[in-house]
């Protein structure tokens, strides 16, 4: 079975640009979450959906920050305009829908902001 | 304000003993927690779990004990290989919600 798969693996880009991370979650699971980790605040959850639909955003930090996920197989996460403190590991995770179920990260976006 | 710490940033151990990883939270609601192991340059990947109903839940070299009148959880590993060499991340939810609050991890090294 594949695994969450994101791309870019890698996105440097200048102050000001657009930058948008893709997610593919693993067929059949019904939730997905974006996370972004630093070396100051951890791994922390930035939103989640269930069913295509957000149900949690207040991790967002901004509104340069948005989410979306058109279909079951399918997830962005777009910042605009981008500025150098949002260079962090971006990673997306998906699960079975339901409490107490692990959720399987795919291998992050490493995105730095010039 | 952070729910879930990983005390300690760093681990060492040699081949064939055992690995004891640690994790306390200040949240009582959290009532399902998981361990996770990372790679460098992969995501997160999970590694086993325990529910608050259970006081320990073992997966072949890996188990986890959880104290919940101290709120704390341990991970053990026996025995220790060098391919165990990893950050692990704790990280805990409450009530059956999906949000997961990770601590910061413990990067652990085996020693050959």
């Amino acid at each position: 079975d594949a695994g969450v798969i994101q791309s870019p693996r890698h996105e440097v880009t200048e102050m000001g640009q657009e930058v948008t991370l893709r997610c593919k979650p693993i067929s059949g699971h019904n939730s997905l979450f974006w996370y972004r980790q630093t070396m100051m605040r951890g791994l922390e959850l930035l939103i989640y959906f269930n069913n295509n639909v957000p149900i949690d955003d207040s991790g967002m930090p901004e509104d340069r920050f948005s989410a979306k996920m058109p279909n079951a197989s399918f997830s962005t996460l777009k910042i605009q305009p981008s500025e150098p403190r949002d260079s962090a590991v971006y990673f997306c995770a998906s699960s079975r829908t339901g409490g107490n179920q692990p959720q399987h990260f795919g291998d992050g976006t490493r995105l730095s902001i010039l | 304000d952070q729910q879930v710490k990983q005390n300690s940033p760093s681990l060492s151990v040699q081949e064939g003993r055992i690995s004891i990883l640690n994790c306390d939270y200040t949240n009582s609601m959290f009532d399902y927690f998981l361990w996770y192991k990372k790679y460098p340059a992969e995501g997160p990947t999970f590694l086993i779990s325990i529910s608050s109903i259970k006081d320990k839940n073992e997966d072949g070299r890996f188990t986890v004990f959880l104290n919940k009148s101290a709120k704390h959880l341990s991970l053990h590993i026996v025995p220790s290989q060098p391919g165990d060499s990893a950050v692990y991340f704790c990280a805990a939810s409450a009530g059956g919600s999906e949000k997961l609050v990770f601590g910061k991890g413990t990067k652990l090294t085996v020693n050959p």
